[in-house]
């Protein structure tokens, strides 16, 4: 079963705009991550939030995370076009699990 | 190697017969992990090796599906009885971590299995 689950399911932007994901959950969780997925490609992980974080930065990646609402949000600033990809939120509720992803297509 | 490497990229097998995928690990990497995905969803969890034990195989739908890891390093995940429902991608990944579910995992670009 997947726990996290990611809205919207696409998302279509211009280069130079903001991006921005969410992913609600079931369970209480320990952390919560972020993976970026190229078309057939295996995953890369960019961020990990821990269930006692509110936020956290990676370069152009902003994590948030509210563990009352038991949601997530990814932000993309001044996204580019290699940015276009499928990015899914996974929670360690026993094993890793993912959501169904966003896909996300950045236009040049 | 610099990264997780899985072969064969892709496989067409037919209905019935027997497949083995393979996973190459990162080096000095003790955990290994299988996952299965679907098209347009998320990868789904198989089975965990901790060294050369299956510390997890929860996720293996059914007596099909076997993986096994005998020195630690690379896996197999065996498929009996292919059905057409086996098709997706399987990835596999590597944490220096262990656990079921590490800090960061890294994953290979996986084996794409059509069962016709």
């Amino acid at each position: 079963s997947q726990q996290g689950e990611e809205d919207p399911q696409a998302l279509s932007i211009q280069e130079g705009e903001n991006a921005t994901m969410n992913c609600s959950y079931k369970t209480s969780i320990n952390n919560l991550q972020w993976y970026r997925q190229n078309s057939g490609r295996g995953l890369v992980h960019l961020i990990l939030i821990r269930s006692n974080e509110r936020e956290k930065h990676s370069g152009r990646l902003r994590v948030t995370l509210d563990t009352s609402k038991k949601s997530s949000s990814l932000l993309i600033t001044a996204s580019r076009a290699a940015d276009t990809a499928s990015y899914f939120c996974a929670t360690d509720e026993g094993q890793l699990t993912f959501g169904s992803g966003t896909q996300l297509t950045v236009l040049p | 190697g610099a990264g997780v490497s899985q072969t064969p990229s892709n496989k067409v097998t037919e209905k019935g017969k027997y497949v083995e995928l393979r996973c190459d690990p990162i080096s000095g990497h003790t955990a290994l992990y299988w996952y299965r995905q679907s098209l347009g969803q998320g990868p789904e969890f198989l089975i965990y090796f901790q060294g050369t034990g299956a510390a997890d195989d929860s996720g293996l739908p059914n007596d099909r599906f076997f993986a096994v890891r005998p020195e630690g390093s690379v896996s197999t995940l065996k498929i009996q009885r292919t059905e057409r429902g086996d098709s997706a991608v399987y990835l596999c990944a590597s944490s220096p971590e262990g656990g079921r579910a590490p800090d960061t995992q890294y994953f290979g670009p996986g084996t794409r299995l059509t069962v016709l």
